[in-house]
């Protein structure tokens, strides 16, 4: 069975804390993307990475970096987080060709105090 | 660029009648149209897309999806829901060759018993 793993669930920090999120793919995949999720604004794309150490700013990069070292792993990171970078993260990943299924992991809902 | 619309963002109906969920979207090229759903505390998932050939696309679970042209739409069917339909489900598209999806906003299906 094909899976996206994400470290936490359920994840609280204090505003200026650097966090990290992981997300570990099975599948063999090329592509990884971090997705945030708000009620009323849908999933937005924050980065995309089409192969290790390959990356590319989705539509709300501000305040993210990532990084890709490996090919079953993507990292979101928050050099210093801020509240209104509460909400929910969902990494997804998908093969390289155009316009396959995205497969998502279960989200990280981060709280930043 | 591309967008999607989904205008309704909550829609309730009762167990076993149908249901039709909005999307349209705006494109100035070519694009292929998915929809995702998420259930309750998990990620999302592949529901049904076109990519090309009959307009209709049927999931396993009973639901359709019309692509009209014309009217640039991808409205979601079923014509009998059940209690376990209840989720947030996602219309999101994708430019010809674009690996990226842009994704609506969300409308929640909440089934009455």
């Amino acid at each position: 069975d094909v899976k996206v793993t994400q470290s936490s669930r359920y994840l609280v920090k204090r505003t200026g804390e650097k966090v990290f999120l992981e997300c570990v793919q099975d599948m063999d995949h090329e592509n990884m993307f971090w997705y945030r999720q708000d009620p009323g604004l849908g999933l937005r794309l924050i980065y995309f990475s089409y192969d290790v150490k390959m990356k590319e700013k989705g539509d709300i990069p501000e305040g993210y970096s990532v990084s890709r070292e490996k090919k079953e792993r993507f990292s979101l990171i928050l050099e210093s987080a801020s509240t209104n970078q509460t909400s929910m993260y969902l990494c997804a990943s998908s093969q390289h060709l155009p316009n396959n299924e995205q497969f998502f992991g279960p989200g990280t809902r981060l709280t930043v105090l | 660029a591309q967008s999607v619309t989904q205008l309704d963002s909550q829609v309730p109906v009762f167990e076993e009648a149908p249901v039709e969920l909005r999307c349209n979207y705006s494109s100035s090229v070519s694009v292929y149209l998915f929809w995702y759903v998420q259930y309750p505390n998990q990620g999302l998932q592949l529901l049904l897309k076109y990519l090309s050939g009959s307009t209709l696309v049927e999931s396993i679970n009973g639901f359709e999806a019309e692509f009209n042209k014309s009217q640039t739409s991808f409205h979601l069917r079923k014509p009998s829901v059940h209690i376990s339909d209840t989720a947030e489900y996602f219309c999101a598209v994708s430019a010809f060759g674009n690996e990226k999806l842009t994704f609506g906003t969300g409308t929640r299906l909440t089934i009455i018993p």
